[in-house]
């Protein structure tokens, strides 16, 4: 069965921090993995990962995955109070439809 | 930018009762998606649906559930007969046709429909 488990379950930092979540995963036919954010609602799409070491970036969030160590991490720096979320990750497979998602990590921004 | 829709935002229910959630993708996107998330839980796939047929299903998707697509636009969830532990947020995605030597499309979802069983 495929699992993604994310680390830490909960952060909680200071305004203009610098914050890392990890994602590691194992799943069969690895295909793609994604993080979105997820505020009250909808998870919104943040970043696809399908190649190792191939940095991702939107302003001041950035991912890299690790396709040998089986993991991803979301860097966000200079955090504002609007980063405050739950960052979800997800994985998809080759052969199937489905994304899995990890449990997330809520992250909590204090101004 | 365009983005999946879904109605109701919120629907309370009697157990042993229907309810229909309904959702419109992205308007050029084929592939469709049903999730939900319990209060506190992992988001959940569901069932996935492409050219008027579903295409994968999970093990939560039981004979009460069944998907349609009644027209170009909108795409359904119905849940036959309600049971307390339906209640969750139910999420639609949708992204576009999957190119074969591409990886995974990007799934876009929608705000989501919070379904309470009474």
């Amino acid at each position: 069965e495929d699992k993604v488990v994310q680390s830490p379950l909960s952060l909680v930092v200071h305004e203009g921090d610098t914050v890392t979540l990890n994602c590691s995963y194992e799943v069969t036919n690895f295909r793609s993995l994604l993080w979105y954010k997820q505020e009250k609602k909808a998870p919104t799409f943040l970043f696809m990962l399908t190649s190792s070491g191939i940095e991702k970036k939107s302003g001041r969030l950035s991912s890299i995955l690790d396709k040998k160590e089986l993991f991803s991490i979301l860097n966000i720096t200079a955090t504002q109070t609007g980063d405050s979320a739950v960052y979800l990750c997800a994985v998809g497979a080759f052969g199937n439809e489905k994304l899995t998602f990890g449990t997330g990590t809520r992250l909590t921004i204090i101004p | 930018e365009p983005e999946v829709t879904q109605t109701p935002s919120h629907q309370v229910t009697q157990m042993g009762q229907e309810v229909i959630l309904r959702c419109v993708p992205i308007s050029n996107h084929l592939y469709f998606y049903w999730y939900r998330q319990i209060l506190g839980q992992k988001v959940e796939f569901l069932v996935s649906f492409y050219n008027n047929e579903i295409s994968e299903k999970s093990e939560i998707f039981d004979d009460q559930f069944s998907v349609e697509r009644p027209d170009g636009s909108n795409f359904t969830l119905k849940i036959r007969s309600t049971k307390l532990e339906d209640s969750a947020m139910y999420f639609c995605a949708s992204n576009e046709e999957r190119r074969k030597t591409s990886a995974q499309e990007t799934q876009y979802f929608g705000p989501g429909t919070r379904l309470l069983v009474l």
